[in-house]
């Protein structure tokens, strides 16, 4: 079975703060894949970025940065600077094995203020 | 510009009653999904549908019912059966099987139904 735990519920910051949210994953499987996303106000979500087992290659995206540790079975996602456009939830999902679906994690709604 | 279109954004209903959610994309994407999302929970997979006139029963299809008729449209029916049927709904697509490599969901903008 595969799980997704994000174990902040919400997380308030000041603009230009630095924020990381957590994303822990179990899997048995050897194979899978970890992916972000980012749900605004509007609802639809948005890929943020896709990583596999066998790439523990930390990733950055201009603010966006992505710490993957297989070791301690984590994905987080930091935000450097944070901007008010960054307020959203973000959800951690996984998709291990032959599996034909995401398990999504339960999200962290971001609220950044000015 | 391609992506999916889901209506109606929001949509009330009263007990007892059937109601379809529509979702069309011009992707050119074989397979389709849909998601229900609850406060707190994340998003739960209802149905999905690899090819036409082909579909398969996610995690928690009791109460729904779907149909894949063309490629662009995966219309999911809410039926009296579904017991807490308020949620937000949300539709996505990827060009092949999850399972047959790295697709990335693309994603509707979601309907929000609320039973009165």
């Amino acid at each position: 079975a595969q799980k997704v735990t994000q174990a902040q519920t919400e997380i308030s910051v000041v603009e230009k703060e630095d924020v990381t949210l957590d994303c822990v994953y179990e899997t048995r499987d050897t194979t899978y894949y970890l992916f972000w996303y980012k749900q605004p106000p509007s609802g639809e979500l948005v890929f943020l970025i896709r990583r596999n087992s066998f790439d523990e290659q930390n990733e950055i995206s201009g603010r966006y940065s992505w710490n993957f540790q297989k070791s301690t079975s984590s994905f987080n996602f930091t935000i450097t600077a944070s901007q008010v456009v960054d307020s959203a939830v973000y959800f951690c999902a996984l998709r291990a094995g032959t599996a034909s679906k995401l398990t999504f994690g339960t999200g962290t709604r971001l609220q950044v203020t000015l | 510009d391609g992506g999916i279109t889901q209506s109606p954004k929001y949509l009330f209903r009263k007990e007892g009653q059937n109601v379809t959610l529509s979702c069309e994309q011009n992707l050119n994407h074989d397979a389709m999904y849909w998601y229900r999302q609850d406060p707190g929970q994340g998003l739960r997979l209802i149905y999905y549908s690899q090819i036409v006139n082909d579909f398969q029963k996610g995690d928690i299809a009791e109460g729904y019912s779907v149909s894949r008729e063309k490629k662009e449209s995966f219309p999911l029916t809410v039926t009296s059966a579904q017991k807490n049927p308020t949620a937000f709904y949300l539709c996505a697509s990827t060009p092949g099987l999850l399972s047959s490599g790295a697709n990335v969901l693309t994603f509707g903008a979601g309907s929000r139904l609320t039973v009165l």
